[in-house]
């Protein structure tokens, strides 16, 4: 079976940083995917970690330990526009797993 | 432009009723897949498909039938059978179910199915 446990929520400030943390435990492991979902639309691809490290996309980070099968995914610089869930994914046979997406309040 | 596209984006059914919700995609993905969210839920997957004429259940198939004809649509059926349907349905494609992809899913804008 596959469990992907994420925070419910997080409130942060306009210009701050926020890490969302990610843990798995899956059957297999092929990759692992954060997306972006605003209210009542779908999910937007954000950044893809198959080797443990970090990758940096812009204002967007997103870390793997396979080890340790935890992920988190580091938003800087806080818009109001990133007021969003963020659902960290995992990738076994052949397809996606879901953790119940973080939703992440973005205050002024 | 190359995308998926879901219809309707809204949808009410009555109870007893079989209802289908079309997905096409013109990006020449081998791969589809629904999910099923609900409210504080992560996505559920319900069927996915491979390669035309072959398709497999996910995670709560129960209540849902799909068919895979051509590439480019995976349509969904849900059926009587399926005792609470209402939850937003997601379409996904990608270039291939390959384990060693970064791609990941492209979605498409989802359907929103209400029971009356």
């Amino acid at each position: 079976g596959q469990n992907i446990d994420q925070p419910t929520e997080m409130t942060a400030t306009e210009g701050a940083i926020v890490q969302i943390n990610c843990t798995y435990q899956t059957s297999g492991f092929n990759g692992l995917f954060w997306y972006q979902q605003h209210a009542g639309e779908a999910p937007t691809f954000l950044s893809y970690n198959v080797l443990d490290g970090l990758e940096e996309k812009g204002r967007f980070s997103s870390f793997l330990s396979r080890s340790k099968g935890y992920s988190y995914l580091l938003l800087k610089e806080l818009q109001m526009k990133d007021s969003a869930s963020y659902l960290c994914a995992v990738r076994s046979d052949y397809k996606l797993s879901f953790g119940a997406g973080t939703t992440v309040t973005v205050r002024a | 432009d190359g995308g998926i596209t879901q219809s309707p984006k809204y949808l009410f059914r009555k109870e007893g009723q079989n209802v289908t919700l079309s997905c096409e995609q013109n990006l020449n993905h081998d791969a589809m897949y629904w999910y099923r969210q609900d409210p504080g839920q992560g996505l559920r997957l319900i069927y996915y498909s491979q390669i035309v004429n072959d398709f497999q259940k996910g995670d709560i198939a129960e209540g849902y039938s799909v068919s895979r004809e051509k590439k480019e649509s995976f349509p969904l059926t849900v059926t009587s059978a399926q005792k609470n349907p209402t939850a937003f349905y997601l379409c996904a494609s990608s270039i291939s179910s390959s384990t060693g992809s970064g791609y990941g899913y492209t979605f498409g804008s989802g359907t929103r199915l209400t029971v009356v």
